[in-house]
């Protein structure tokens, strides 16, 4: 069973709509959450990071935590066709240095 | 500011052959990293330095990998013997001290072993 789990959809939405991924992870050591963008081939860039449980919010995204579930979200708002891309699911532990990533969600957002 | 910077962007090489990839952090950063992303096994953890410390090869899947950091700088990563297995895309990350700040990665090199 991989440390980080997450569906690689891939997930397709109509413009405007409200795109919801989510990640569950197996490791209660993981403290500090991120969420990256990956564009085809282009690296990875950060787009919310959180380290506790609960909600985060940045313009149209919002980062979700629930510890004691192992569970972390991240929601899109009125989604644009700019917004397609590969989602990954990032977590370190609190003394760590290497991110554990879920394999990422695809996202196709329709014009 | 500049980025973290890879070079070459795509590497075609023949299996068995050597290959160097190179790596410029973020001017200042102190943490530097290196992951893998291929199609079958997501994005993996390789190296990892910071400063002058012993560098955390637990990534490194091979005795065929290695990676250097000159100056606190410039890294570069060499895959020796290279096989078809080794074929995917080679990221790059820096951060300003450890793990836990916000990682920066580069575009990455994508390699093809043939």
């Amino acid at each position: 069973q991989k440390e980080v789990e997450q569906d690689p959809g891939p997930l397709s939405v109509p413009e405007g709509a409200i795109v919801s991924l989510n990640c569950t992870y197996s490791n209660s050591a993981f403290q500090y959450f991120m969420w990256y963008r990956q564009y085809s081939r282009k690296g990875p860039e950060l787009l919310m990071y959180t380290y506790s449980s609960g909600n985060k919010e940045d313009g149209r995204f919002t980062a979700q935590v629930d510890k004691s579930s192992k569970y972390i979200s991240l929601f899109i708002r009125d989604s644009q066709p700019s917004d397609s891309a590969t989602y990954l699911c990032a977590i370190i532990k609190a003394a760590g240095n290497k991110l554990t990533f879920g394999g990422g969600t695809r996202v196709l957002v329709k014009p | 500011g500049a980025g973290v910077s890879q070079s070459p962007s795509n590497k075609v090489t023949e299996k068995g052959k050597d290959v160097e990839l190179r790596c410029d952090p973020i001017s200042g950063h102190t943490a530097l990293y290196w992951y893998r992303q291929s199609l079958g096994q997501g994005l993996e953890f390789l190296i990892y330095f910071q400063g002058n410390s012993a560098p955390d090869k637990s990534g490194l899947p091979s005795d065929r990998f290695s990676a250097e950091r000159t100056g606190g700088s410039v890294s570069t990563l060499t895959i020796q013997r290279t096989q078809q297995e080794d074929s995917a895309v080679y990221l790059c990350a820096s951060s300003s001290n450890r793990g836990a700040d916000t990682q920066y990665f580069g575009p990455g090199t994508r390699l093809t072993v043939l």
